[in-house]
């Protein structure tokens, strides 16, 4: 099964700042990873499919990046409304699918 | 816009069974893949089950293969999840997903709690 390795597991931050959150899969996934958000009491939400692609709707300062088996979820412009954690999840091939562990920005 | 509407969970004692389900709107249910993935404090999300769009094709963690049936019903726009042999480990929060690229969308969760 592929493992994800997702980095940092907690992130302390600033409004303003950015931000880069990292996925290492152990075996080549070539773009097969989405990156999602999750508030407090809410489901996940898709920000990012296909390693790089902006779902409809999501600002501009998200942006994804990588192939193969090194991803970054980049923050531009930390916003209030940015804190949260965020996952990244595999779907290579036939499942198990796999997320990462999760990492959580906190305000500084 | 995708809905995914679920119900089911609850309390259930270890050994028990459970029924989660899921009603679709706002897309064309049949055509997409589905998922159900859980979420504890401690482990995080989990993945848990896939089916085929036709219902014919699923596959299931390790954790839970051989106790747990994922199934839909195209025609109500409907998909399930038994859970049988409940343990303790199984205590989570349990979504229904589609995540498909396109059509994205989570349930609201249902929690499941197993304990005597």
């Amino acid at each position: 099964d592929i493992q994800m390795t997702q980095s940092p597991p907690s992130l302390s931050t600033s409004v303003g700042d950015r931000v880069t959150i990292t996925c290492r899969a152990s075996q080549n996934i070539i773009v097969h990873l989405s990156w999602y958000q999750q508030k407090p009491g809410k489901a996940p939400k898709l920000l990012i499919h296909t390693a790089s692609t902006l779902l409809s709707g999501v600002p501009s300062r998200f942006r994804g990046s990588g192939s193969g088996t090194d991803f970054t979820l980049t923050i531009d412009n930390l916003q209030p409304d940015d804190f949260a954690t965020y996952y990244c999840l595999q779907t290579y091939s036939t499942p198990p699918y796999t997320f990462g562990q999760g990492t959580k920005l906190e305000i500084k | 816009e995708v809905q995914l509407l679920q119900s089911g969970g609850g309390l259930v004692q270890p050994g028990g069974s459970l029924r989660l389900s899921c009603e679709a709107s706002g897309f064309t249910f049949n055509a997409y893949e589905m998922n159900w993935v859980r979420q504890t404090p401690e482990k995080g999300l989990e993945w848990v089950a896939y089916i085929s769009p036709n219902g014919r094709t699923a596959y299931y963690a390790k954790s839970v293969q051989g106790r747990f049936t994922v199934s839909r019903d195209n025609a109500g726009n409907s998909l399930f999840l038994q859970m049988h042999s409940l343990r303790p480990a199984d205590t989570a929060l349990y979504y229904c997903a589609s995540m498909n690229d396109f059509v994205p969308g989570w349930g609201q969760g249902a929690l499941v709690s197993v304990s005597s």
